[in-house]
């Protein structure tokens, strides 16, 4: 069975500061892609990376970092220098390579306090 | 990135009637389309994978009755909320995927509100 896990329901932080958001999956899969989208107050998703399962090299991209970990199944995100426009629901996702469909965490509501 | 657009971004009807939700590709040819339900304050939901040209694949517990889904060329399709009632009040999100290509793209949304 596939299953995300994003145990956080819900963090808010101060703005400037460093925040991670945990996420662990579960897959049979040998291949498989993770992604991570944003989901702001308008609803529209907002596609932020995906990585595939034989490419473990932590990606930076900005303030955002992803660090990926097959050994203990964790994609985790951190946002560093935390700014109010960051506030959203954030959602790890998983899909197979067999039938192209993508399984969502229940997501990680984040609050950029000013 | 591959452009996916819905329409209406929201719709409000009486219980009883049917609601249609397009879905288009507008910069690329997607053979595939997904449905997806989005409570509030809750995650995504699989409800069905469309095909160009073929029957949808339903989830588990979606009720193909309800929700017809139509994938009649590769940069449209549609779902048909039948007979509306207000626990169908939810935000309804297409993607479209590019063949050979693992990104799915998003529409984004349609909330529907039944009263």
């Amino acid at each position: 069975a596939q299953k995300v896990t994003q145990a956080q329901t819900e963090i808010s932080v101060v703005e400037k500061e460093d925040v991670t958001l945990d996420c662990v999956y579960e897959t049979r899969d040998t291949t498989y892609y993770l992604f991570w989208y944003k989901q702001p107050p308008s609803g529209e998703l907002v596609f932020l990376i995906r990585r595939n399962s034989f490419d473990e090299q932590n990606e930076i991209s900005g303030r955002y970092s992803w660090n990926f970990q097959k050994s203990t199944s964790s994609f985790n995100f951190t946002i560093t220098a935390s700014q109010v426009v960051d506030s959203a629901v954030y959602f790890c996702a998983l899909r197979n390579n067999r039938d192209d469909k993508i399984i969502f965490g229940k997501g990680t509501r984040l609050h950029i306090l000013p | 990135g591959a452009v996916v657009s819905q329409h209406p971004s929201r719709v409000i009807c009486k219980s009883g009637t049917s609601v249609k939700i397009e879905c288009r590709s507008l910069d690329f040819q997607a053979t595939t389309m997904f449905w997806y339900r989005q409570f509030p304050k809750q995650s995504l939901m699989l409800m069905a994978t469309s095909n160009e040209g073929s029957k949808a694949t339903y989830e588990q517990g979606v009720e193909k009755d309800k929700f017809l889904i139509n994938h009649a060329s590769l940069t449209l399709s549609t779902l048909t909320v039948t007979s509306a009632h207000p626990e169908d009040s939810s935000f309804y999100i297409c993607s479209a995927s590019l063949n050979y290509v693992e990104t799915q793209y998003f529409g984004p949304g349609t909330r529907l509100l039944v009263l």
